[in-house]
């Protein structure tokens, strides 16, 4: 049973640029999350997908959107970067829409 | 709003020296508690959900326990490899609410 996976683990970008990240959810989990971290403090919820919509959304700007594929993979997109996007972004799967949530390693994203 | 507190935020413990962190939350209507232990740079790693007032659960060294107004997480014995920042989140509706954080730093 493969674990969950994001990619890249780190990726410098400037500010007005556009970013993607990916994640690939554990194997049976039809549910995937992504959240911001910024440094010292907890996780904040991003959005939800379940199979394939969005299922729930936190207090984010329209400029964050994401994407989810058939296979149960995820995208987070980020236009118009700002400074303070700079944190960890994680992705968390789990195999209904509520319950133990499986996190990735995260990729560090740096706003320059 | 849901609302995570967590404290202390930072707890240094010699080895073998027992200690507990503090999980206090409110929420509308809980679904279900959630610690989590998170590395340097990594993501958090999941350790217990509970879903009730009364209920326990340990792993090797650490023990939680929730009432209907905070989850107490106990570390009994600790070593240095139980260094990590513990996080708390509270399950509502489809996301979890997390609080900041205890970072425990275990000298040997």
């Amino acid at each position: 049973e493969t674990g969950v996976t994001q990619s890249p683990t780190h990726l410098i970008k400037t500010r007005g640029q556009q970013v993607t990240l990916r994640c690939s959810s554990q194997s049976g989990h039809n549910t995937v999350s992504w959240y911001q971290q910024a440094l010292g403090q907890g996780p904040q919820f991003i959005f939800q997908y379940y199979r394939e919509e969005e299922n729930g959304r936190g207090n984010f700007p329209p400029r964050f959107s994401g994407l989810q594929f058939p296979n149960y993979s995820s995208e987070l997109n980020v236009n118009a970067l700002e400074l303070d996007d700079s944190a960890l972004y994680l992705c968390a799967s789990s195999p209904s829409g509520w319950g133990e949530a499986f996190f990735g390693q995260g990729t560090r994203l740096t706003v320059v | 709003e849901d609302q995570v507190t967590q404290s202390p935020e930072a707890l240094r413990l010699q080895e073998g020296e027992s200690s507990s962190l503090n999980c206090s939350y409110t929420v509308s209507g809980l679904r279900g508690l959630f610690w989590y232990r998170q590395d340097p740079g990594k993501g958090p790693e999941f350790l217990f959900t509970l879903y009730s007032a009364g209920e326990e659960k340990e792993k090797e060294r650490l023990k939680a326990t929730l009432t209907k107004k905070e989850s107490f997480l106990h570390i009994t014995a600790p070593k240095p490899e139980d260094s990590a920042t513990y996080l708390c989140a509270v399950f509502n509706d489809y996301k979890l609410s997390f609080g900041a954080g205890t970072t425990v730093t275990v000298r040997a």
